[in-house]
């Protein structure tokens, strides 16, 4: 159980153009699903905690123009970033609590996106 | 804010030896303590956890201490396997709708 997918797993893309990565909870519910992009050297980089029904919350230094976020049910939560750059390359990875539930994070595959 | 240190950031045993990772934080408040393992190309995964109501918990191999008056814990890892080599990470919250804090990952790699 509490299993998290994203989608897709890979995407290499022009510069200035959007890109949509999908996260879903396959089994279980969650009011809140998380936004991490991950640096070659290893450390998860909060990016926005993304709550269902309400605006997301960003962190400080993370422009919410251009990773924006919406979590339109309790099972999926997407994150577009737009007119992305070379610089956007990296690894994103969504995790999701299970709501109600303990408080435990369950962590999607991943997405690299590179940006050429 | 929580904030989380994690050290050693590489860590390199042979098969067999014991891994010690430590972790403290800031908070005092916090009460909820996990570690994930992530494996060269897959998602995190949690492996223990601990609550800031018991000093220690074990788990077959692994076992996590937390010391809330120093305000830290470990990651204890007996009789490594090379299978034991990944990233591990650990956080620290205060629960519930508190969002975790990580700290920046321990490379393990058990040398067969």
């Amino acid at each position: 159980g509490a299993v998290v997918s994203q989608h897709p797993s890979r995407v290499i893309c022009k510069s200035g153009t959007s890109v949509k990565i999908e996260c879903r909870s396959l089994d279980f519910q969650a009011t809140t699903m998380f936004w991490y992009r991950q640096f070659p050297k290893k450390s998860l980089m909060l990016m926005a905690t993304s709550n269902e029904g309400s605006k997301a919350t960003y962190e400080q230094g993370v422009e919410k123009d251009k990773f924006l976020i919406n979590h339109a049910s309790l099972t999926l939560s997407t994150l577009t970033v737009t007119s992305a750059h070379p610089e956007d390359s990296s690894f994103y990875i969504c995790s999701a609590r299970i709501s109600g539930g303990a408080d435990t994070q369950y962590f999607g595959p991943g997405t690299r996106l590179t940006v050429l | 804010g929580e904030n989380v240190e994690q050290h050693p950031s590489t860590l390199s045993v042979q098969e067999g030896d014991s891994a010690v990772i430590k972790c403290t934080y800031s908070d005092s408040a916090s009460n909820y303590f996990p570690w994930y393992k992530q494996e060269l190309g897959k998602r995190p995964q949690l492996i223990i956890d601990i609550r800031s109501n018991v000093g220690e918990k074990k788990d077959q191999r692994i076992a996590v201490t937390l010391n809330k008056t120093a305000k830290h814990f470990s990651l204890h890892i007996t009789e490594t396997q090379p299978e034991d080599s990944a990233v591990y990470f650990c956080a620290a919250s205060r629960g519930g709708s508190y969002i975790p804090t990580f700290g920046r990952g321990t490379s393990l790699i058990v040398h067969p």
